[in-house]
């Protein structure tokens, strides 16, 4: 289940299962739209990205939907496997005004895989 | 060589102390970046650095002082901090500054960080 409050918003999935992380963001004239993985201790980790003139990009097991409309953005997990337990953050990047790079991160999500 | 690393793991100092972050790339990126991440918060941008200069300072308090020595090392020097200021500090580097990079996106690699405590 998904939980939202004082704590990181959580997501518990059982090994095997997929896993849909989702995430809004506010940007419309962001580029590129990036999901990072976060481990215990490590930093941030590139994942996949998808630029905002697509709507779907796929990777090795991890699928990245993009929805400009409701300005949505969803990572989808198959086969979840207990080292896909992290802190899974979505991101922007957009570009200030010299052309300098950008990147503004999500509340992220904390998936826990049930083995 | 693929990482970015940073010393030290943890720091623990007082308001009056001065003390340094550092952060090495040996990827031949051109462009660094601080970044400060609260406990259960997402990463927040700090400074950045293209091309060894100093480009975009995030109205980061004067507390913090950011230097690029060379295109591989970053420092962070601290003086006067606050027990707020406590966090896990990033560093991250990436291949261009975002100029030249107009068609892609320019990933961005992370170092493990430094967790800062201020007492």
């Amino acid at each position: 289940g998904e939980s939202v409050g004082l704590h990181l918003p959580t997501l518990s999935v059982q090994e095997g299962d997929n896993s849909i992380i989702n995430c809004a963001y506010s940007n419309s004239a962001s580029d590129y739209f990036i999901w990072y993985k976060q481990e215990s201790g490590k930093g941030p980790q590139f994942i996949i990205d998808i630029r905002s003139n697509m709507d779907k990009r796929q990777g090795q097991r991890v699928t990245v939907l993009l929805n400009k409309t409701v300005k949505h953005l969803s990572l989808q997990i198959a086969a979840t496997q207990p080292g896909d337990s992290a802190v899974y953050f979505c991101a922007e990047n957009s570009r200030y005004s010299g052309g300098y790079q950008k990147v503004t991160f999500g509340i992220g999500t904390k998936l826990q895989v049930i083995p | 060589d693929t990482e970015v690393t940073q010393t030290p793991k943890h720091l623990v100092m007082g308001m009056t102390n001065k003390k340094s972050l550092k952060c090495e790339q040996h990827m031949g990126h051109r462009a660094m970046y601080w970044y400060k991440q609260k406990a259960k918060k997402p990463p927040e941008l700090m400074f950045v650095y293209s091309y060894e200069k100093l480009s975009i300072n995030e109205s980061v308090p004067s507390r913090f002082s950011p230097e690029c020595p060379n295109s591989s090392l970053l420092n962070l020097h601290l003086h006067a901090l606050q027990p707020e200021d406590s966090a896990l500090y990033l560093c991250a580097s990436s291949q261009f500054p975002g100029l030249e990079a107009r068609s892609s996106y320019n990933e961005q690699f992370f170092g493990p960080g430094t967790r800062l405590t201020v007492l």
